[in-house]
């Protein structure tokens, strides 16, 4: 299976700060398919971007996607404070699917 | 909009059956997925199963594979997790969710239910 390793593990920044979210997988992802979620408490996960760089519907652009085959960034360019949360990659190119083990975004 | 039920506390070996009703919509053409979250944890892909027209096929986690079964019952827009022999490794939060552009089996997914808490544990 393919193995998503998010780092850093807690980002601790201030609001208006730029936030930089890497997910590394263990093999290509070949056909962009790779996810990104964003995860508050007691909420349920919800999907901020797919096929690496397309913004979910109701996302605002200062967030966006980049990287291809086993290299992937989320960025949040001037952070609110309601991006402050966790946030998962996941990939659906290869059976089974698989998350990475997160990134807390924290106020500093 | 997913709402989870069914989850609580079980002994291991035990058997339980959660349920994932959708509402505002109909979900009988999208592929349904279950994920779960131990505390803790990082989020876990339990399984899936597609729609009708491709023969409600399923597909497991190896984790889970010979012990959960998923089914649904479109005439209720409800998907069914039905989990045996539960082990305390199981115990998480599941959550269902679906594919919001068919039934294309593997995919992203939206929207997410809130979730339902299982606890193994003697």
């Amino acid at each position: 299976e393919i193995v998503l390793t998010q780092s850093p593990g807690t980002l601790s920044l201030s609001p208006g700060e730029r936030a930089t979210l890497s997910c590394r997988a263990s093999q290509s992802i070949s056909s962009n398919y790779l996810a990104w979620y964003q995860r508050k408490p007691g909420q349920a996960p919800r999907i901020v971007m797919y096929g690496i760089s397309s913004r979910a519907t109701g996302i605002p652009d200062r967030f966006s996607g980049s990287g291809s085959g086993t290299d992937f960034t989320l960025t949040i360019s001037r952070l609110e404070p309601e991006d402050f949360a966790v946030y998962y990659c996941q990939q659906y190119d290869t059976a089974p699917l698989t998350f990475g083990g997160g990134t807390k975004v924290e106020i500093k | 909009q997913l709402v989870e039920s069914g989850g609580g506390l079980v002994q291991p070996g035990g058997s339980l059956k959660l349920s994932c009703a959708a509402s505002g919509a109909t979900v009988s053409d999208s592929t349904i997925h279950w994920v779960r979250q131990a505390s803790g944890k990082g989020l876990e892909w339990v399984g899936q199963i597609r729609s009708n027209t491709n023969s409600y096929a399923t597909a497991y986690a190896e984790s889970v594979k010979g012990r959960f079964t998923i089914s649904r019952d479109d005439s209720k827009n409800t998907a069914f997790l039905q989990m045996n022999s539960l082990k305390t490794e199981d115990t998480a939060v599941y959550y269902c969710t679906r594919l919001p552009y068919g039934d294309y089996g593997g995919g992203w997914f939206d929207p997410w239910g809130q979730g339902t808490l299982v606890t193994v544990s003697s």
